[in-house]
């Protein structure tokens, strides 16, 4: 099975900055994702991180609020732009082969 | 590092059957447990999230169970249907740590 390294584990930032994510994955996968978590609710996809194109964003996410780099089968960034507290959250990668899903230990961001 | 465990690890059930497995997790600093189904070159799909210890959720012919204090779940699938074949995975949320997967059970259903 793939082991997927998250960092940073957490942060705090001030608004209006900006964060980047990474996620690594020892292993080449065919899919990667990023979802947001807030305490006591299920995942929310925000993107499926295409390799060497555009990511693909779900409904309620935009491309300039949550840009998503995945320059080879084993790495993706998420950036949260102009952060604000409503942006405090849990930020998640996964990745899948054909016969598996693997999930980084996440990124616990508050906005201060 | 907190041990989440998923049993059986695959499962082959017969069309019609009705099947249940388990997820065990650390009882203690408990504050949810999350259920996903996964199928390949999706991404996963949230089943439940459940917080009080007795808790009983249903969705359809899939339901689950949660026993905080000895740290498991169970989750059911009644009159299994081919299209219920996945990947069904447990999470455990518990303080600020955000949320530990199991390795999931992976669910075959034979015509």
């Amino acid at each position: 099975s793939a082991v997927i390294s998250q960092k940073p584990s957490r942060d705090i930032c001030q608004r209006g900055t900006s964060l980047t994510i990474q996620c690594q994955v020892d292993s080449q996968v065919t899919m990667m994702f990023w979802y947001r978590q807030q305490p006591g609710q299920s995942l929310t996809l925000i993107a499926t991180a295409n390799q060497g194109s555009e990511a693909t964003y779900e409904s309620g996410f935009v491309i300039d609020k949550f840009p998503i780099s995945r320059p080879n089968l084993t790495f993706s960034t998420l950036t949260v732009s102009n952060m604000s507290p409503e942006d405090s959250s849990i930020y998640l990668c996964s990745a899948a082969s054909r016969t598996e899903a693997f999930f980084g230990q996440g990124t616990r961001l508050t906005v201060v | 590092i907190l041990n989440v465990e998923q049993s059986p690890q695959s499962l082959h059930v017969q069309e019609g059957d009705s099947t249940n497995f388990t997820c065990s997790f650390p009882s203690s600093n408990f504050y949810a447990l999350h259920w996903y189904r996964w199928e390949t070159a999706k991404s996963p799909e949230a089943l439940f999230v459940m917080t009080l210890n007795g808790d009983e959720k249903k969705k359809g012919r899939i339901s689950a169970t949660l026993n905080t204090k000895e740290g498991y779940s169970y989750l059911y699938i009644k009159g299994s249907q081919p299209e219920d074949s996945a990947t069904y995975l447990c999470a455990f949320e518990g303080g600020a740590d955000g949320l530990t997967f199991g390795k999931g059970t992976h669910l075959i259903i034979q015509p």
